[in-house]
């Protein structure tokens, strides 16, 4: 089966940074996907990664390492809107999508 | 239309009564799949479609069913419902069921079977 890891909960305060960690062991591995998900609404895509290394979008950023079946996702100069729940995705496969339980991140003021 | 959209928005259901969730897309998608998500466990695939006519079984099919007439339809039927089924209930679609492609989601159907 596949195995992915990540927190429950995290909490920061707005304007700070928050890095979402997840680990990963699954049965083939074809990229890492980041959505993000406010409550009572759809997922929504943040980033995708396949290579090793650092992806930036904005306030958002994203790190693979393949060797350590691990991930990050960073969200910097957080802002109240970023309070949602963000899963970590690993596709093992054509149309084979195993998510993590999600971390939901509460931004205070 | 614009997207993905799904029908009823929730939905109370007696246990043994059959139910049928709608999902239509107008993005001319190739691939289509169904999810439930549940407190703790995640998304979990039901069902897919990688192509109007063709269907496949994902990690948690039992007890649900699909059917791809077409490449904008894609309705999960339960045939007769349990309680254990209740949940939340995603359908997705992406230009085609490759590794890489980022999935579209629509904005979920609450059930809850008593």
């Amino acid at each position: 089966g596949q195995n992915i890891d990540q927190p429950t909960e995290m909490t920061a305060t707005e304007g700070a940074i928050v890095q979402i960690n997840c680990t990963y062991q699954t049965s083939g591995f074809n990229g890492l996907f980041w959505y993000q998900q406010h409550a009572g609404e759809a997922p929504t895509f943040l980033s995708y990664n396949v290579l090793d290394g650092l992806e930036e979008k904005g306030r958002f950023s994203s790190f693979l390492s393949r060797s350590k079946g691990y991930s990050y996702l960073l969200l910097k100069e957080l802002q109240m809107k970023d309070s949602a729940s963000y899963l970590c995705a690993v596709s093992t496969g054509d149309y084979k999508l195993s998510f993590g339980a999600g971390t939901t991140v509460t931004v205070r003021a | 239309i614009a997207g993905i959209t799904q029908a009823p928005t929730s939905q109370i259901l007696a246990a043994g009564r059959r139910m049928t969730l709608r999902c239509t897309q107008d993005m001319r998608h190739n691939a289509m799949y169904w999810y439930r998500q549940d407190l703790g466990l995640g998304l979990r695939l039901i069902h897919y479609s990688n192509t109007a006519g063709t269907t496949g079984k994902g990690e948690v099919p039992d007890g649900y069913s699909v059917s791809r007439a077409n490449t904008d339809d894609f309705p999960l039927t339960l045939a007769s419902a349990v309680p254990s089924q209740t949940s939340v209930y995603f359908c997705a679609s992406s230009p085609t069921s490759g590794s890489a492609n980022e999935q579209f989601f629509g904005p979920g159907t609450r059930l809850t079977v008593l």
